[in-house]
């Protein structure tokens, strides 16, 4: 079972939509986890990051649910400008990555 | 501050050259690592360090080596490039206390000919 496991999408949605990305990940002793965003032939910035059952920044809401070991990204009112691909991960002695959820927001 | 810094931005090598992909960070970061993706795939791990002087393997690290002599430098060596290692290099750091997430580099565009 891979660490870190996503749905690669792509999710197509219309610019003011609200979408949701799960992500599961394996080693229940993980406390602190991440969502970062990756542009296409970019590196990966950080966007939010999740410690306790939830964290929100804007149209940003990431949600961490021990019990069934999975987080959340929603992204409210979606932008043609968060087209990209959104990567999740935790940090456990090193970093451990999923392979990304494509988003594409079209007008 | 100038975050993970990587050179070169992009390297073509012919197959059974050697080179070192160069990553310096200026954030006192004690976790230093080196991924690769490849075409719409996620990141794997290489090395990885948690400071200077200590390194370990990550999911793949055949072909390749690193060192971290200081806290600031985490170069990656290619010991004889292969057509197999043509991918985007990025180098990470972070502090190690776990709540802190990785500031990446912008990436090494590598091809092996």
């Amino acid at each position: 079972r891979k660490e870190v496991e996503q749905d690669p999408g792509p999710f197509n949605v219309p610019e003011g939509a609200t979408v949701a990305f799960n992500c599961t990940y394996s080693n229940s002793a993980s406390q602190s986890f991440f969502w970062y965003r990756q542009d296409c032939r970019k590196e990966p910035k950080l966007l939010m990051s999740v410690y306790s059952s939830g964290n929100e920044d804007g149209r940003f809401t990431a949600q961490l649910n021990r019990a069934s070991q999975y987080i959340s990204l929603l992204i409210r009112d979606s932008k043609l400008s968060d087209s990209a691909t959104y990567l999740c991960g935790y940090n456990f002695n090193k970093f451990y990555f999923g392979s990304g959820t494509k988003l594409n927001v079209k007008p | 501050n100038a975050g993970v810094t990587q050179t070169p931005k992009f390297q073509v090598l012919k197959t059974g050259q050697s080179m070192t992909l160069q990553c310096a960070q200026d954030m006192n970061h004690e976790y230093m690592s080196w991924y690769r993706q490849d075409p719409g795939m996620g990141l794997r791990l290489i090395h990885y360090s948690v400071g200077a002087g200590i390194t370990d393997q990550g999911e793949v690290p055949n072909g390749y080596n690193v060192s971290r002599s200081t806290t600031e430098d985490f170069p990656l060596r290619l010991l004889s490039a292969a057509p197999s290692q043509t991918s985007v290099y990025f180098c990470a750091s972070s502090y190690s206390h776990p709540n802190y997430g990785y500031t990446f580099g912008s990436g090494t565009r590598l091809t092996v000919v």
